[in-house]
């Protein structure tokens, strides 16, 4: 069965530091991974969207990596601010269907 | 604006009565699809759509219905709601392809009593 994993849920770090978030998923045969972030009681917002061909991508502060082989993504956060507080989610969609299944997300925290 | 909108954004109901919730977007997208997210579940995807008149079953469809007759719409249909089917819903869409991404609208708060 298709999943995906995030780990930690949750995570609390000071700001100005750099940090990761990890995505994890079984078979290796996706077509891409997209990176969301969601405010509390608000709707999701697409950060960044990985190609299978793709092994990064960039916007801004944000890197998002992906190594297929061994089924995972980070997604990068440099000089974290209080602004990045909210929910990472990581979805990813498998070549074998138009199926896509979320991760249960990290909820960050950025300390000032 | 480039916008995926649904209404009604908060809906109190009861069990058995039939309900509706729309999803409308603006940017000529192709693939459109419905997402409950529950406290300790995550997002789940209900049904999902590639085009017109073609929909189909996500992870978890029981109890619902969807219809796809006109490209920019594609409402939820709970025929006969239960209490397991109160949770906050997103509608979302995208170009055609997989390399395109995603954009969600606001949410749908449903309460099912």
């Amino acid at each position: 069965k298709q999943e995906v994993t995030q780990i930690p849920a949750a995570l609390s770090v000071p700001e100005g530091e750099n940090l990761v978030l990890n995505c994890s998923f079984t078979d290796s045969a996706i077509y891409n991974l997209q990176w969301f972030r969601q405010d509390p009681g608000k709707g999701l917002t697409s950060l960044l969207l990985i190609q299978s061909s793709q092994r990064e991508q960039t916007s801004g502060r944000l890197n998002a990596s992906l190594d297929k082989s061994s089924g995972r993504s980070t997604l990068y956060i440099a000089a974290s601010q209080p602004g990045d507080s909210a929910t990472y989610l990581c979805a990813v969609e498998w070549n074998r269907d138009d199926k896509i299944i979320f991760g249960k997300g990290t909820r960050l925290h950025i300390l000032p | 604006e480039a916008q995926v909108t649904q209404n009604p954004r908060y809906l109190i109901t009861v069990t058995g009565k039939k309900l509706t919730v729309t999803c409308s977007q603006n940017m000529n997208h192709e693939y459109m699809s419905w997402y409950r997210q529950d406290p300790g579940l995550g997002l789940r995807q209900i049904y999902y759509s590639m085009n017109v008149e073609v929909t189909d079953k996500g992870d978890v469809p029981e109890g619902y219905k969807v219809s796809r007759k006109e490209k920019r719409n594609f409402p939820l249909i709970l025929e006969s709601p239960s209490p397991n089917q109160t949770s906050l819903y997103f509608c979302a869409s995208r170009g055609s392809g997989r390399y395109y991404e995603q954009y969600f609208g606001p949410g749908t708060r449903l309460t099912v009593t």
